[in-house]
């Protein structure tokens, strides 16, 4: 089993819709989260932490989810421009928060 | 200035030949990192260098071979590659030891090797 998975997508939206997709991970100790954007062809920037309490960013709300292990990335009102790959990250102590990468979802928003 | 840079930005080259990809980083962090991505994969930890010693090498074939002459820069040379070394090269940078410790990534290098 994979130790962090992403339904590798492509989600085909609306523009103005909302869509959400989740990440499993395996290592029940990974204690940090993040969600990232990749836009095609440029490098990973952080989009947001995902802490435990859930969290907003604007449109972007992240949850976690420790019993079923996963966590998730809503976005509102989907904007051409969130057209993207975004990928999963999970860290924990045990590794030294080394970060463990999903192979991202592809997310194209349609006009 | 950007915090983490990355040259060549693209680089072809033979099998035969030796080249080198260079990174540095102005945020101060103290690890800084090899990934490689190939299409439709997950980024690949190649190297891992905190505070200049190398503390991961996940089982990456001598033909990569880092360097990480000083915290701000890191070097991967590269010598007689084969055709499935094609991917980007990804350089990052991060405070490493501390939780929720972002990756800053330098905007890589697209490599073919022919």
């Amino acid at each position: 089993r994979k130790e962090v998975e992403q339904d590798p997508g492509p989600f085909n939206v609306p523009e103005g819709a909302t869509v959400a997709f989740n990440c499993t991970y395996s290592n029940s100790a990974s204690q940090s989260f993040f969600w990232y954007r990749q836009d095609c062809r440029k490098e990973p920037k952080l989009l947001m932490s995902v802490y435990s309490s859930g969290n907003e960013d604007g449109r972007f709300t992240a949850q976690l989810n420790r019993a079923s292990q996963y966590i998730s990335l809503l976005i509102r009102d989907s904007k051409l421009s969130d057209s993207a790959t975004y990928l999963c990250v999970v860290t924990s102590y045990y590794s030294n928060y080394q970060l463990i990468w999903g192979a991202g979802t592809k997310l194209i928003i349609k006009p | 200035e950007t915090g983490v840079t990355q040259t060549p930005r693209h680089l072809v080259m033979g099998m035969t030949n030796k080249k080198s990809l260079k990174c540095e980083q102005h945020l101060g962090h103290n690890a800084m990192y090899w990934y490689k991505q190939s299409a439709k994969k997950p980024l690949e930890l190649m190297f891992v260098y905190n505070f200049k010693e190398q503390t991961e090498n996940n089982s990456v074939p001598s033909r990569f071979s880092p360097e990480c002459p000083n915290s701000s820069h890191l070097f991967l040379h590269l010598h007689t590659l084969q055709p499935e070394d094609s991917a980007l090269y990804l350089c990052a940078s991060s405070q490493e030891g501390a939780a929720g410790n972002e990756a800053f990534f330098g905007q890589g290098t697209r490599l073919t090797v022919v």
